[in-house]
């Protein structure tokens, strides 16, 4: 299942099969990117990061996607599982800054 | 695993009164952010610090607001006159690093209700 990030806040995918999330940040500056994951009544948890000297970074079962050219970001979890049901949100920040910005948000529900 | 603690869970006030929320920081992280978030909408900044003063801060950081760490471990915020708009779930996070170079360890939140 693939989302368009703010354009569709919600994206349902079956267990096992591989979901997408979009984000289109809006800074040309920001140079480092994260995908954070929230569960109902949690704070933000980091899932991966990457550089703006970077187009794409892997990590256990997902994987993040750059295309600065459009400033687009992407979130590929693989095999989704019912536990990655949650709200996935990029944030952007320019390396010498602290003020992290956060995008809407998707929400994922993963059907068993 | 350290991580970072915040109190209450959930804070219920009057509009006009005075709130502060607290929350302990992983221990040897050197930089701390206040965030918050209204109900179904984003996260949104609000403020980082550093060195025991304000590094950035948001315009939704205005002077009802102030920020301090008054010990080795507590980061606190505090909301002079609280207002309904400021009803939100409110995030702490700290860093080893600068927010560009590490990442962010947020807290639970905590929820205020302000009636």
């Amino acid at each position: 299942g693939e989302s368009v990030g703010l354009h569709l806040p919600t994206l349902s995918v079956q267990e096992g099969d591989n979901s997408i999330i979009n984000c289109a940040y809006s800074n040309s500056a920001s140079d480092y990117f994260i995908w954070y994951k929230q569960e109902s009544g949690k704070g933000p948890q980091f899932i991966i990061d990457i550089r703006s000297n970077m187009d794409k970074r892997q990590g256990q079962r997902v994987t993040v996607l750059l295309n600065k050219t459009v400033k687009h970001l992407s979130l590929q979890i693989a095999a989704t599982q019912p536990g990655d049901s949650a709200v996935y949100f990029c944030a952007e920040i320019k390396n010498t800054g602290n003020q992290f910005y956060f995008g809407t948000g998707t929400s994922l529900t993963v059907i068993p | 695993e350290p991580e970072v603690t915040q109190t209450p869970s959930h804070q219920v006030t009057q509009m006009g009164q005075e709130v502060i929320l607290r929350c302990v920081p992983i221990s040897n992280h050197l930089y701390f952010y206040w965030y918050r978030q209204i109900l179904g909408q984003k996260v949104e900044f609000l403020v980082s610090f550093y060195n025991n003063e304000i590094s950035e801060k948001s315009e939704i950081f205005d002077d009802q607001f102030s920020v301090e760490r008054p010990d080795g471990s507590n980061f606190t915020l505090k909301i002079r006159s609280t207002k309904l708009e400021d009803s939100a779930m409110y995030f702490c996070a700290s860093s080893q690093d600068q927010g560009g170079t590490g990442e962010q360890f947020f807290g639970p939140g905590t929820r205020l209700t302000v009636l």
